[in-house]
């Protein structure tokens, strides 16, 4: 599976947008990209994936650049309750595939 | 009540006693996953299982072994419990390949 960089921490105003980037140069075509997230040490929840075209659900919404070696995580309105550990992680769609974490990227809320 | 439970919630217990964690879920997923996380760090795979008859080590399976009693049931064991054991530890659940897992609550482990 593709490694990811994710830069270790980043900070968003409550209420603005948070954009959290991955990047993902390694990515073959039949890779998703998946987003998770880890409130404190509770269990981590998925958020969203993606292949290659742009995904938005009732949490976030994941823009995947066009030759799909980066992608941004974009939570529209931030609150305090999105302060996590964010993972991206890039997953093939092999039947044998498995999800593994890097140290992914801390996002505080702020008011 | 929760789509996957873990068992027990947390658990001290001493160098070299067997110790059991258990997970089962309801979501009727086929695909159970056994972690662990040290502090500050990711998860790292110990045991996977993609049914009840398939069982198989993940990146940081020594020490560390699992029964997969039925499609709902995936314990962990520790057979002779070291103090770089403690950990905190999850369960997870796929339906597969494509789809998102659900994850456990997690099990905070000390050993001492």
């Amino acid at each position: 599976d593709a490694k990811t960089t994710q830069p270790p921490s980043m900070d968003c105003a409550e209420g603005r947008a948070a954009n959290l980037p991955c990047n993902h140069s390694t990515i073959s075509g039949n890779e998703y990209v998946y987003w998770y997230r880890q409130i404190h040490s509770q269990g981590p929840q998925y958020i969203i994936h993606g292949l290659k075209n742009n995904e938005t659900n009732e949490m976030a919404s994941l823009i995947i650049t066009e030759d799909r070696k980066s992608s941004t995580l974009i939570l529209p309105h931030a609150t305090l309750r999105d302060t996590a550990v964010y993972y991206c992680i890039v997953l093939h769609t092999g039947t044998a595939s498995k999800l593994t974490f890097g140290t992914g990227t801390r996002l505080q809320v702020t008011l | 009540d929760a789509d996957v439970t873990q068992t027990p919630r947390n658990r001290i217990t001493k160098t070299g006693k067997r110790i059991m964690l258990e997970c089962s879920q309801t979501k009727g997923h086929d695909r159970m996953y056994w972690y662990r996380q040290d502090p500050g760090l990711g998860l790292q795979l110990i045991y996977y299982s993609f049914d009840v008859k398939d069982i198989n080590k993940g990146e940081i399976s020594d020490g560390y072994s699992v029964s997969r009693q039925a499609q709902a049931k995936f314990s962990l064991s520790l057979e002779s419990a070291i103090p770089n054991q403690t950990a905190l530890y999850f369960c997870a659940t796929s339906a597969g390949s494509n789809y998102g897992y659900t994850f456990g609550s997690g099990t905070r482990l000390t050993v001492v």
